[in-house]
């Protein structure tokens, strides 16, 4: 089974500022990798496939990039919407997925 | 639109089995994976498995081998998730979700929005 691990456990973050989030897979998942925001009470919501590919309707402030084990997401400038907790995910074909701690962004 | 609806919030005494639904419409259910995924209280998401509606062919996560069962029924265009043996820390809320693209796995663009798992005596 693929591990995966992301950083830093919590950011605490104001608006406006640009969050770098990090995520490394024990293995290589070449680019089968995706990212998913959840806020409280509700399902997660895809952003990022393919580790950079924007899903439909996502804003261009959230970007993805990385392949193999170190993939990072990044939140050009903070909107409150923004503040919530992300999930990595690889997606290695035919292995087992799975899902990172995640990351909760926070109000500083 | 694509709409995922599961089945009502389910109280389970340890060592029984739950079988959560997971209606799928919008869209032809053969040609996306179902996947499920939970989420203990307070904690993350962890994948469970998918199931291939057109073969019926299932993936689980090592975890749940031996104790969760995937199936579908294509008619009802129904995906099924049936975790037997279950004890207190199975409790979560569960969620199916479909792929995005379409021949997957894939990750996963659609979610249905939970079903409640209450594991206790």
């Amino acid at each position: 089974e693929i591990v995966m691990t992301q950083s830093p456990a919590t950011l605490s973050m104001s608006p406006g500022e640009r969050a770098t989030l990090s995520c490394r897979a024990s293995q290589s998942v070449v680019s089968n990798l995706a990212w998913y925001q959840q806020k409280p009470g509700q399902a997660p919501r895809l952003l990022i496939y393919g580790a950079s590919t924007r899903a439909t309707g996502i804003p261009a402030r959230f970007s993805g990039s990385g392949s193999g084990t170190e993939f990072t997401l990044t939140i050009s400038s903070l909107q409150s919407e923004d503040f919530a907790v992300y999930y990595c995910q690889q997606y290695n074909k035919w292995l087992p997925f799975t899902f990172g701690p995640g990351t909760k962004v926070d109000i500083k | 639109q694509v709409q995922l609806v599961q089945s009502g919030a389910e109280v389970k005494k340890p060592g029984a089995s739950v079988k959560v639904s997971c209606k799928a419409s919008g869209y032809t259910f053969t040609d996306y994976y179902i996947h499920w995924v939970r989420q203990a209280p307070g904690q993350g998401l962890e994948w469970m498995g998918w199931i291939n509606p057109t073969s019926g062919h299932t993936n689980y996560a090592q975890y749940f081998q031996g104790r969760v069962t995937m199936t579908r029924d294509t008619s009802l265009t129904t995906a099924y998730m049936d975790l037997s043996r279950l004890r207190s820390d199975d409790s979560a809320l569960y969620y199916c979700a479909r792929d995005l693209r379409n021949f997957g796995p894939f990750a996963q663009g659609h979610w249905g929005q939970g079903t409640l798992v209450t594991v206790s005596s």
